[in-house]
């Protein structure tokens, strides 16, 4: 079976400071990561996946996730805040079919100007 | 390139009655999925189709919910006798023909549907 765990339901930065939203995930196999971002009334924009290769997975918007193996971890950060930063993020892991994702139960990003 | 569309964006409905919604996934995407997103909660998996084969369905998607995908293109999701626990906003997403579990999904803006 294959979930994931998004640490802290809400956040609060500073515009500027870093931004850290914490996933773990749980996977019997390779698993493959996905971070999403969804903003008010509208549905979710990929942000960066991990499926190979490289464990440090730069995406849009000045977002990047680390896959780290040995701590079962996909950490997005930012170096610097900006408004338009605050939403809803997603966690996601892919069944190994790809049939489906397993979603964790999201952090909302607030950033304080 | 259009993206993954869905109608209607907002439906309110009276318990009882009967609902569908609709989704128009990427043009040549030939996977589709529909997940209910219920308030500070993440999405969940209800059904996924292959062009119109419906090939797994969640333990949530009740006898009173139904969903077809004619002809391998568009998509409907049908809920029968609606009740409360049924508000959510009912989200579809489509990826290619070659996608595998490393492959992301295209979401729409999802139909967010209440029930008085």
């Amino acid at each position: 079976a294959q979930s994931v765990t998004q640490l802290g339901s809400h956040v609060s930065v500073s515009e500027g400071a870093l931004v850290l939203l914490r996933c773990n995930y749980s996977s019997s196999v390779p698993p493959y990561l996905f971070w999403y971002v969804q903003y008010p009334n509208q549905g979710l924009q990929l942000l960066l996946k991990y499926t190979t290769g490289a464990t440090l997975v730069k995406g849009i918007n000045g977002f990047e996730a680390e896959f780290k193996k040995s701590e079962t971890s996909f950490h997005l950060t930012k170096p610097s805040a900006h408004m338009s930063d605050a939403a809803e993020y997603f966690c996601a892991v892919s069944a190994y079919t790809g049939n489906q994702f397993y979603f964790g139960t999201g952090t909302s990003l607030t950033v304080i100007p | 390139d259009t993206g993954v569309s869905q109608d209607p964006r907002h439906k309110i409905t009276k318990r009882g009655q009967n609902v569908t919604f609709r989704c128009d996934p990427i043009s040549e995407h030939n996977r589709l999925y529909w997940y209910r997103q219920t308030l500070g909660q993440g999405p969940e998996f209800l059904t996924y189709f292959q062009n119109e084969a419906q090939l797994e369905k969640s333990r949530l998607l009740s006898d009173r919910f139904s969903a077809e995908r004619p002809k391998g293109s568009f998509s409907t999701l049908e809920i029968q006798r609606t009740e409360q626990g049924d508000s959510a906003m009912y989200l579809c997403a489509s990826s290619p023909r070659e996608a595998g579990p490393f492959y992301e999904q295209y979401f729409g803006p999802g139909t967010r549907l209440t029930v008085t």
